[in-house]
């Protein structure tokens, strides 16, 4: 089965700066979308990268997608609090019926 | 306004005590599922539902049952609920497939 590894498992940064989380697929990834839960609430689509070298922004995120479909990176330009939470990486299988998600990052933005 | 619910929000019970979560989407989505998410383990998918009758496994469906009469609702059973069933479960629709997921808000329960 398929498992996805993020790091790094926490992160704290001071708001202002940048910062990347990255998620490793054990097999190609055949969509990979990217989450963020405020703590002990839902999730909140962010992205989907489904082609190999793809790129997205919204806002100041950006997530990338190696050109092998096993990689992505989600990159957060002058952070702000607004941006703490935790992020999380799933992967839908090739009939995009089952989702598999990494562990998650915890974010922390200090003022 | 387009949402997910879930009831309860929070529950608590005892081993064996039969319980439902019930989930309602007002979206019209096709696509349903249930997630549980803990502590190290992250979040794993227990149920889909790709439309109305139509379930299947996830990751971890031991000890769940769910059913997929109506469109809009999507509950999640525990015949006999057991403490490793003790969790944080979420409910999700989307129109199609697995994007974009809608979450609820989350259901936190307990198993004494």
């Amino acid at each position: 089965s398929q498992e996805l590894e993020q790091s790094p498992q926490s992160l704290i940064v001071q708001e202002g700066k940048n910062l990347t989380i990255n998620c490793t697929s054990s097999k190609t990834l055949y969509g990979l979308y990217w989450y963020k839960q405020k703590y002990g609430e839902g999730l909140i689509f962010l992205m989907m990268l489904q082609k190999g070298g793809e790129e997205k922004s919204h806002e100041k995120i950006t997530a990338k997608l190696d050109e092998k479909k096993q990689q992505s990176s989600l990159h957060i330009t002058a952070s702000q609090p607004s941006h703490a939470g935790i992020y999380l990486c799933g992967a839908g299988n090739q009939g995009a019926q089952k989702l598999v998600f990494g562990q998650g990052t915890r974010l922390t933005i200090n003022p | 306004e387009a949402q997910v619910t879930q009831n309860p929000r929070y529950l608590i019970t005892v081993t064996g005590k039969k319980l439902t979560v019930t989930c309602s989407q007002n979206m019209n989505h096709e696509y349903m599922s249930w997630y549980r998410q803990d502590p190290g383990l992250g979040l794993r998918q227990i149920y889909y539902s790709m439309n109305v009758e139509v379930t299947d496994k996830g990751d971890v469906p031991e000890g769940y049952k769910v059913s997929r009469k109506e469109k809009r609702n999507f509950p999640l059973i525990l015949e006999s609920p057991s403490p490793n069933q003790t969790s944080l479960y979420f409910c999700a629709s989307s129109l199609q497939g697995l994007v974009p997921q809608y979450f609820g808000p989350g259901t936190r329960l307990l198993v004494l």
